[in-house]
């Protein structure tokens, strides 16, 4: 499972309220990323990072920020959240050289908002 | 815009039988491409990759084909299990962005 952990695993919350989510990694990789899962959209990048304190958007960022204050965690929040970001949210890490490298997921975090 | 397309939503095959499940793709840049599988409540797992330098590669029951001139790649199963029943995404990058760009998924039903 490459180490990766997500929290909460379930979140029901508010329109309106700030979400955090978190991504944590056993094993010390430099790059770590947060996507959603939506029906007829598959995986969307929101955000990634390339290491402590440096990171980047992705496709879909929009409504969310991210932070990584040291390795083995990143954070995901949704400052006010809506009901279009009830989703999966996936977090992954990046394992391998460059031509040969592979993203490993954590298990997702259900967010519904109501 | 789509850059990375699955065009067929769902395939249902015949246990024993083989599966191909489908990806296109339109941006030039992209010369790695990874098959992942993911079953309902998981996180997606991988499964197969390839470089622009093969055509094809090998794992077991799973092969992956690349045709960078038709811009098209697809995973093949031989034989089908139960077990492989899942939704298939493919996945594509230009080598050393480290980021990936998803098609939107094949649901496989595998019939015992």
């Amino acid at each position: 499972d490459a180490g990766i952990t997500q929290s909460p695993r379930h979140k029901v919350t508010e329109t309106g309220t700030p979400v955090t989510l978190r991504c944590h990694q056993t094993e010390n990789h430099r790059y770590m990323y947060w996507y959603r899962q939506d029906p007829g959209h598959g995986l969307r990048l929101i955000h990634y990072s390339y290491g402590v304190k440096d990171t980047d958007k992705g496709e879909v960022s929009d409504g969310y920020s991210v932070s990584r204050s040291k390795t083995e965690d990143f954070l995901l929040t949704l400052e006010s959240a809506t009901s279009s970001q009830t989703s999966v949210y996936f977090c992954a890490i990046s394992v391998g050289q460059s031509d040969q490298e592979t993203q490993y997921f954590g298990p997702g975090t259900r967010l519904l908002v109501l | 815009d789509q850059q990375v397309k699955q065009n067929s939503p769902s395939l249902s095959v015949q246990e024993g039988r083989i599966s191909i499940l489908n990806c296109d793709y339109t941006n030039s840049m992209f010369d790695y491409f990874l098959w992942y599988k993911k079953y309902p409540a998981e996180g997606p797992t991988f499964l197969i990759s390839i470089s622009s330098i093969k055509d094809k590669n090998e794992d077991g029951r799973f092969t992956v084909f690349l045709n960078k001139s038709a811009k098209h790649l697809s995973l093949h199963i031989v034989p089908s299990q139960p077990g492989d029943s899942a939704v298939y995404f493919c996945a594509a990058t230009p080598v050393g962005t480290y980021k990936y760009i998803f098609g939107t998924g094949t649901r496989l039903k595998v019939l015992a």
